[in-house]
């Protein structure tokens, strides 16, 4: 299957900074990446849709100017939180789907804390 | 709108015992299909097994079994002969439409500790 990378895998920031995370797909070109979040012992909520060549598709109460999600390429999608504040701290996860029916490959996710 | 609920926040099994992880969905789509993921304290996310809304057959992959009842909308994970390995939290997720481009939705996820 697909391998899909992020980048970084932790990051600590201060209140108030930028953060860009990176999804990367290595081995498969992808029109479509899906960003979601985690909270501590909760489930993944779907954020986005990262679409290659135009906007985003955002979930309902997600907010888009805090959360830029930029596709440039097949291969990669960014997740930019503006202004981090303390309740961004999360795990990000990213993922791919694949060209099978049963296929969607999981970056290795970001654990996202700010002070 | 699709709904996943799992309903069961823990669960313990004895080791080398079966165990039932019950998913049930909501949704008004013909076409759709169930996953099940297991995420170990790393945080990734292992596919564990896949049913179609049009497989006729109960999906199966090693010691996974989905447990598809269609007309109840149920989609229970069995896992066989328990290992330790197995302790994880596990997510059931539904995507409508049977195109992998669609997003999927995920459930609470249960906790699966596994006894010696």
């Amino acid at each position: 299957g697909a391998v899909v990378s992020q980048h970084p895998s932790w990051v600590i920031c201060k209140s108030g900074t930028s953060v860009k995370i990176e999804c990367r797909s290595l081995d498969f070109q992808a029109t479509t990446m899906f960003w979601y979040r985690q909270f501590p012992k909760q489930s993944l909520m779907l954020m986005a849709t990262s679409n290659e060549g135009s906007k985003a598709t955002y979930e309902q109460g997600v907010e888009k100017d805090k959360f830029l999600i930029n596709h440039a390429s097949l291969t990669l999608s960014t997740l930019t939180v503006t202004s981090a504040h303390p309740e961004d701290s999360s795990f990000y996860i990213c993922s791919v789907p694949g060209s099978g029916d049963n296929e969607q490959f999981f970056g290795p996710g970001t654990r996202l804390t700010v002070l | 709108a699709q709904k996943i609920t799992q309903t069961q926040p823990g669960m313990f099994v004895q080791e080398k015992e079966a165990v039932t992880l019950d998913c049930t969905y909501d949704t008004s789509d013909q076409s759709y299909g169930l996953f099940w993921y297991k995420q170990p304290s790393s945080g990734e996310m292992i596919f564990l097994i896949y049913q179609g809304s049009y497989d006729e057959q109960n999906a199966t992959e090693g010691r996974y079994s989905l447990n598809f009842q269609k007309a109840r909308k149920s989609a229970n994970l069995v896992i066989s002969a328990s290992q330790l390995g197995d302790s994880a939290m596990y997510f059931c997720a539904m995507r409508e439409g049977l195109d992998s481009s669609y997003k999927l939705i995920f459930g609470s996820g249960t906790r699966l500790l596994v006894r010696p």
